[in-house]
């Protein structure tokens, strides 16, 4: 079955970095689109950007451009979202979600959901 | 960016009762439209893609609707267990936007 499990939870300081990754299985990795996903504490969803882990080619949200990474290592089956110059405001839950029908293709739906990451912002 | 609007915000409702739940889209989205449930502390689970179609194992009392810019889901009798959090989703364009979310509890 599919799984997807991300890495555990992170504390950091603003201004630093972070790196989630997300290990998939069950399923052929280079397939499907990899989306990421945050939500804020109480708050909702806010798409941040997806990767084809067969090209590694990406589109980020505008929010994210420049600020925010997206990369896949396909020998491990892992996508990895990368996002620097942390702020208070990137505290939030980050989810890695798989699309339901594969290479990118419509309609496009998200399927399968990591776990969660933690990630908070603080000094 | 489009931007996604659901009605209501929350809402109170017992067992058994129908559920109505509205999205609306600031541009026509067609039918790319999904809808999630999600539970506190969880990650949030498809229920319905592309307007109406059914994912595998959803409750048949889930269903959905629409075209264009207004969408419904509907729950006909609801069930203890769908106590939750419910999240339109459209995917016609970049950013892909979520609706602000509907969270239905227990009256």
């Amino acid at each position: 079955q599919v799984q997807l499990v991300q890495s555990g939870a992170e504390v950091k300081k603003p201004g630093a970095s972070v790196k989630v990754s997300c290990k998939a299985s069950g399923y052929t990795f280079t397939g499907y689109y990899m989306h990421w996903v945050r939500q804020a504490p109480g708050q909702g969803l806010e798409w941040m950007g997806w990767i084809n882990p067969h090209s590694g080619i990406t589109d980020y949200a505008q929010k994210f451009q420049g600020r925010g990474t997206m990369t896949r290592d396909t020998s491990i089956s892992t996508v990895y979202m990368e996002l620097r110059n942390l702020i208070s405001d990137d505290t939030a839950v980050y989810y890695c979600a798989r699309t339901g029908l594969r290479d990118g293709y419509n309609p496009e739906y998200f399927l399968h959901w990591g776990q969660g990451t933690l990630v908070t912002v603080s000094s | 960016d489009i931007q996604m609007t659901q009605s209501p915000s929350s809402l109170s409702a017992s067992v058994g009762d129908r559920v109505t739940i509205t999205c609306r889209a600031s541009h026509s989205i067609s039918t790319y439209l999904n809808w999630y449930q999600q539970k506190p502390g969880k990650a949030p689970k498809l229920l319905i893609y592309a307007t109406s179609s059914f994912q595998s194992g959803v409750p048949s009392r889930f269903s959905g609707s629409g075209s264009g810019t207004d969408f419904t889901l509907t729950i006909s009798s609801l069930q203890p267990e769908d106590f939750a959090t419910y999240y339109c989703q459209q995917s016609y364009s970049t950013p892909r936007t979520f609706g602000q979310g509907t969270k239905v509890d227990i009256k």
